[in-house]
């Protein structure tokens, strides 16, 4: 168990649709990370948030936003959703965010568009 | 851009061979290297690290050895398990840059 916390576990939802996934980090860290899992695409970073800012943004489509909240958990929403964002979502959170920061990673929200 | 290159997958052994995977990556800066592996149905978890040329990580028999020269990270293990069956992910982070950048993850498949 790493600490992260994601909810919900899976989600089928219909193309068109907006869903947000939830994150909870490790008690004391800062900084949370958003991954897209993909067959076709691997891992790929979305955005990540330190401290309720934003500091980094990756392949993020415009569809997509998140934000992190004073408590420091973080929320991703995904809107107008296409069969092609079918894919597992996974959080990460560090406690600073320099290069040599280990990421612990939530064990994923599973998102089937229909 | 910094980019992580890993062998493609799947690797499958025979418990107790011995086990690499092969790591090359390209940075601009002097990036800190890492190896996270996911288990079947699980996130990816931290397997070993190192933050600057020649130190070695180490953890559950796996170790790697950060070499700036071949600009190389390979993951080895002398006698592998049923166990650790999983997709081993390379993955590095630059001084310049807080985003980390994965290889696209090697399957790993042990047989009794």
């Amino acid at each position: 168990d790493s600490g992260v916390t994601q909810t919900p576990k899976h989600l089928i939802t219909a193309t068109g649709q907006r869903v947000t996934l939830r994150c909870s980090p490790r008690s004391g860290d800062l900084s949370v990370y958003w991954y897209q899992q993909s067959l076709d695409q691997g891992l790929q970073f979305l955005i990540q948030y330190y401290n309720g800012e934003e500091r980094a943004k990756g392949n993020i489509l415009e569809r997509f936003s998140a934000q992190q909240f004073p408590d420091l958990h973080s929320e991703l929403n995904l809107s107008s959703l296409e069969l092609g964002d079918s894919a597992l979502y996974f959080c990460a959170s560090s406690v600073q965010q320099g290069a040599g920061e280990t990421q612990y990673f939530g064990p994923g929200t599973r998102l089937l568009v229909l | 851009g910094d980019s992580v290159t890993q062998m493609e997958g799947p690797v499958t052994l025979s418990e107790e061979a011995f086990l690499t995977i092969n790591c090359t990556y390209t940075a601009t800066g002097y990036p800190s290297l890492f190896w996270y592996v996911q288990y079947p149905g699980e996130g990816l978890q931290l397997l070993l690290k190192a933050t600057k040329a020649d130190d070695k990580g180490s953890n559950k028999g796996f170790e790697a050895t950060y070499r700036k020269e071949t600009t190389s990270f390979h993951l080895e293990k002398g006698s592998v398990q049923v166990s650790d069956s999983a997709v081993y992910f390379c993955a590095l982070s630059d001084r310049g840059s807080y985003i980390p950048t994965f290889g696209r993850g090697t399957s790993l498949i042990v047989h009794p």
